[in-house]
């Protein structure tokens, strides 16, 4: 059973930083692309971040390219998204979500965790 | 950047009932690389329909998805109980990857 695991959201203040991991389980991490896909309070759903199975290659839209950073371990089959320079507009539940095909199609979904940013 | 526009934004319906739900792009979605998710309250979306009318796996017949370029529509051909949540478009064709805002199937 595929299993992601999200960890890390707490209430940080504006300005700071804040790494979220998500543990995988249930599926070869190593051969599948990963995002992070987060969602404001009562609000709809914004792509965050994607990477290569490999972590070779990675994608941001525009309102966190600079301040957000995904990486990946295969080796511990954990995906991790490093938040710099938070704004208040970051505060959302942030889900970790495993691509199929490799091509930003998202089969599988944590439950999310919450990161609230406070001034 | 490709933006989605769902409609209706809410849709007051009774069990039984085959909603279409629409999701418009700004610009032609490459390939047909259109998604629905369906999320409840309190939990994470899931995945209903690919390449814009490929059911996912698990997915009840009942789900059916069609359209091309820029239109795309979502149909529930009977309302189960469980099928009132929220319904979400996204292209997955270009980076940056997109969403629509949503559409809520309530209970009438």
């Amino acid at each position: 059973e595929v299993q992601l695991v999200e960890s890390g959201g707490n209430l940080v203040q504006f300005g700071g930083s804040l790494r979220l991991s998500c543990a995988a389980s249930g599926f070869t991490f190593s051969t599948f692309a990963m995002s992070w896909v987060r969602q404001a309070p009562g609000k709809g759903l914004e792509w965050v971040s994607s990477i290569s199975y490999t972590g070779a290659k990675t994608y941001y839209p525009d309102s966190v390219r600079g301040r957000f950073t995904v990486s990946r371990d295969n080796s511990k089959s954990t995906l991790y998204l490093q938040m710099n320079s938070l704004r208040a507009e970051d505060t959302a539940v942030y889900y970790c979500v495993r691509e199929v095909y490799n091509n930003g199609l998202f089969d599988y979904w944590g439950q999310g965790t919450l990161v609230t940013v406070s001034s | 950047e490709i933006v989605l526009t769902q409609s209706p934004g809410t849709l007051s319906l009774s069990p039984g009932e085959g909603p279409t739900l629409s999701c418009r792009a700004s610009q032609s979605v490459s390939s047909s690389k259109l998604a629905w998710y369906q999320q409840k309250p309190g939990q994470a979306p899931r995945l209903l329909i690919f390449g814009a009318s490929s059911r996912a796996t698990g997915i009840p017949d009942r789900f059916s998805g069609s359209g091309s370029g820029t239109d795309f529509t979502l149909t529930i051909s009977r309302l189960e109980p469980e099928d009132f949540a929220v319904y979400y478009c996204q292209q997955y064709g270009s980076t940056p990857l997109t969403f629509g805002q949503g559409t809520k199937l309530e209970i009438k």
